[in-house]
């Protein structure tokens, strides 16, 4: 069975950082590109962040470009998202989700929380 | 960067009927990779269509996709009590891959 696995999620006063993580099973980790999409609360998805297979390509909104990194290590199955310079509009639940076919997996979320 | 716009805002319908919603690109999506994903409150979004039309695993063929270039359509012939939910198209040919507003579809 496919699954994603977020953590990492939590309260941070504006200005500060947080590292998301996404641990998969029940797939070749290696083999596709995976997602951060978010979602504020009581509002839509957005697309956050993209890394391929290999790290290759790396993609961001521009919502996050610059304050954000994402990367990926194939040989533990695990999935990272660097949040730096936190914003109250970065406010959310992080969903990682695998790229095949459109974004056919999800996790259930971690839920970041930028407040003083 | 492409914007989808989403029409109608909500929908309300009664279990039994037809649902047509719609998305609208700014510009032609890219091989037509449009994809339709349902969430329920408190739930991880789930794949229904992908590719403009074609059926994700598992999903029931009361719901359709159809539509190209830069116009799209999700079907659902007979709604299901279990079918209300939002629902958002995303196209993922191109970066950035961005999702629609979203429509609500409530009971009637």
């Amino acid at each position: 069975e496919v699954q994603l696995v977020e953590s990492g999620g939590g309260l941070v006063k504006p200005g500060g950082s947080l590292r998301l993580s996404c641990a998969v099973s029940g797939f070749i980790f290696s083999s596709y590109t995976i997602n951060w999409v978010r979602q504020a609360p009581g509002k839509g998805l957005e697309w956050v962040s993209s890394i391929s297979s290999g790290s290759s390509y790396i993609y961001y909104a521009d919502s996050v470009k610059g304050r954000f990194t994402i990367s990926r290590d194939n040989a533990r199955n695990s999935l990272v998202l660097q949040m730096n310079s936190l914003r109250a509009e970065d406010t959310a639940v992080y969903f990682c989700a695998r790229a095949f076919r459109g974004f056919d997996s999800w996790g259930q979320g971690t839920l970041v929380t930028v407040s003083s | 960067e492409i914007v989808l716009t989403q029409s109608p805002g909500t929908l309300s319908l009664s279990p039994g009927e037809r649902a047509t919603l719609s998305c609208r690109a700014s510009q032609s999506v890219t091989n037509n990779y449009l994809a339709w994903y349902q969430q329920k409150p408190g739930q991880a979004p789930r794949l229904l269509i992908y590719g403009a039309s074609s059926r994700a695993t598992g999903i029931p063929d009361r719901f359709s996709g159809s539509g190209s270039g830069t116009d799209f359509t999700l079907t659902i012939s007979r709604l299901e009590p279990e079918d209300f939910a939002v629902y958002y198209c995303q196209q993922y040919g191109s970066s950035p891959y961005i999702f629609g507003q979203g429509t609500k579809l409530e009971i009637k």
